[in-house]
């Protein structure tokens, strides 16, 4: 079974650093793997989406890169900002091809940046 | 504006009492899905609808139903709603491509409890 994983639960840096979120995977068979935004109280946003066959996928200050054969994938944010402070929740679509509707969710990491 | 609306977004009942979460659409997605997110174990995956009149079980589907006689529309039915449905629950949908799903959209949430 399809077990995901976000570690740390929780990080705090100082304004300007750049910083890596972790996101793994048990079983390397995923078709594509998202990273999402949660900000308190609200629904998620979708940052970043990366299909099986890419690396990595970038957005403005964003970068997301996917291993399948480690099972890991991790979200780089450059020059962080206070603005950043929210929950990031890596989510992947099991299987090999691209059928149905199953999406497993990591648990997210709480991150807070200090201005 | 594109979106995906929740009603009600907070809700407080009592055990037994039959309850409806609505979700609407204005995307023309054919895929939706329901979540519920709780502490310590992330979203998991309720049900998910490929289209209209297509429904399938997520990881915890037990204790609710679902109906999709609409494209536009995916309610979450608790027939008998207990404690432990206690939860943040969110909606999603997405465009189908080649079978699969794309990139999400989330709705804002609803925050039920259950005495």
């Amino acid at each position: 079974k399809q077990e995901v994983t976000q570690i740390p639960a929780a990080l705090s840096v100082p304004e300007g650093e750049n910083l890596v979120l972790n996101c793994s995977f048990t079983d390397s068979a995923i078709y594509n793997l998202q990273w999402f935004r949660q900000d308190p109280g609200k629904g998620l946003t979708s940052l970043l989406l990366i299909q099986s066959s890419q690396r990595e996928q970038t957005s403005g200050r964003l970068n997301a890169s996917l291993d399948k054969s480690s099972g890991r994938s991790t979200l780089y944010i450059a020059a962080s900002q206070p603005g950043d402070s929210a929950t990031y929740l890596c989510a992947v679509r099991p299987g090999l091809n691209n059928q149905g509707g199953k999406l497993i969710f990591g648990q997210g990491t709480e991150l807070s940046v200090k201005p | 504006e594109a979106q995906v609306t929740q009603n009600p977004r907070y809700l407080i009942t009592v055990t037994g009492k039959k309850l409806t979460v609505t979700c609407s659409q204005n995307m023309n997605h054919e895929y939706m899905s329901w979540y519920r997110q709780d502490p310590g174990l992330g979203l998991r995956q309720i049900y998910y609808s490929m289209n209209v009149e297509v429904t399938d079980k997520g990881d915890v589907p037990e204790g609710y139903k679902v109906s999709r006689k609409e494209k536009r529309n995916f309610p979450l039915i608790l027939e008998s709603p207990s404690p432990n449905q206690t939860s943040l629950y969110f909606c999603a949908s997405s465009f189908v491509v080649a079978g699969g799903i794309n990139e999400q959209f989330f709705g804002p949430g609803t925050r039920l409890t259950v005495l």
